[in-house]
């Protein structure tokens, strides 16, 4: 069974102040690791696909990398804006439901100013 | 472009009541997912539709929980009798083969 876990829970950041978020995650074989950004109220909005080990994305403040058994999401000078929760969610390549995302708890993230 | 349309927002209702709650998918995609996200156990797929026809519905928690794709731009998921512990915020996604999943803002249920 797909298992995602992201640590930590929670996390409480000074404006300008970096630090990453954690994703591990067990697949049979991985198709995708997603990352989206979920404010509240709101649905979960899409931020980074990555596919294979090694892979960086960036985006903004954000940069998003992968290994074989877990992913980050580094924020860097973040600001009140990047408050928010991350989820991260994996695509397995087969099997029933092959393209269903698994998702994470998330990470619930606030930046104060 | 309009995003993934989701109705109601917010739905409260009675136990033992019908729930249908329905969505518009992104025009010219060709998957729909349906998720359900609770406090203990997070965002969790429940079936999903590609080219209207149902693929896995192995997350659907009982049959009490039903949905249907009559066409592409059109789906519902309905609870017949609903239970508090269905309780939750349930989320519509779309996409095109190969590309991400794209998310409504979900359908806030109150089973009382």
């Amino acid at each position: 069974e797909d298992q995602v876990t992201q640590s930590p829970e929670a996390l409480r950041l000074q404006e300008g102040e970096s630090s990453s978020l954690n994703c591990s995650y067990t697949v049979s074989g991985l198709r995708g690791l997603f990352w989206y950004r979920q404010d509240p109220g709101k649905g979960p909005e899409f931020l980074f696909t990555l596919y294979s080990a090694g892979e960086e994305k960036e985006k903004e403040r954000l940069k998003a990398t992968l290994t074989k058994k877990e992913s980050f999401l580094h924020i860097t000078a973040p600001k009140p804006e990047d408050s928010a929760t991350y989820l991260c969610a994996v695509q397995p390549y087969s099997g029933g439901g092959a393209d269903g995302l698994t998702f994470g708890k998330g990470t619930h993230l606030i930046i104060q100013p | 472009d309009a995003g993934v349309i989701q109705s109601p927002r917010h739905e409260v209702t009675e136990m033992g009541q019908e729930v249908t709650l329905r969505c518009k998918p992104i025009s010219g995609h060709d998957y729909l997912f349906w998720y359900r996200q609770t406090m203990m156990r997070g965002l969790e797929l429940l079936i999903y539709f590609n080219n209207n026809v149902p693929i896995d519905d192995s997350g659907m928690p009982e049959d009490r929980f039903s949905a249907k794709m009559p066409n592409a731009s059109f789906s519902t998921l309905k609870i017949q009798p609903s239970e508090p512990r269905d309780s939750a915020v349930y989320f519509c996604a779309s996409r095109y083969s190969g590309q991400p999943q794209h998310f409504g803002d979900g359908t806030r249920l109150s089973i009382l």
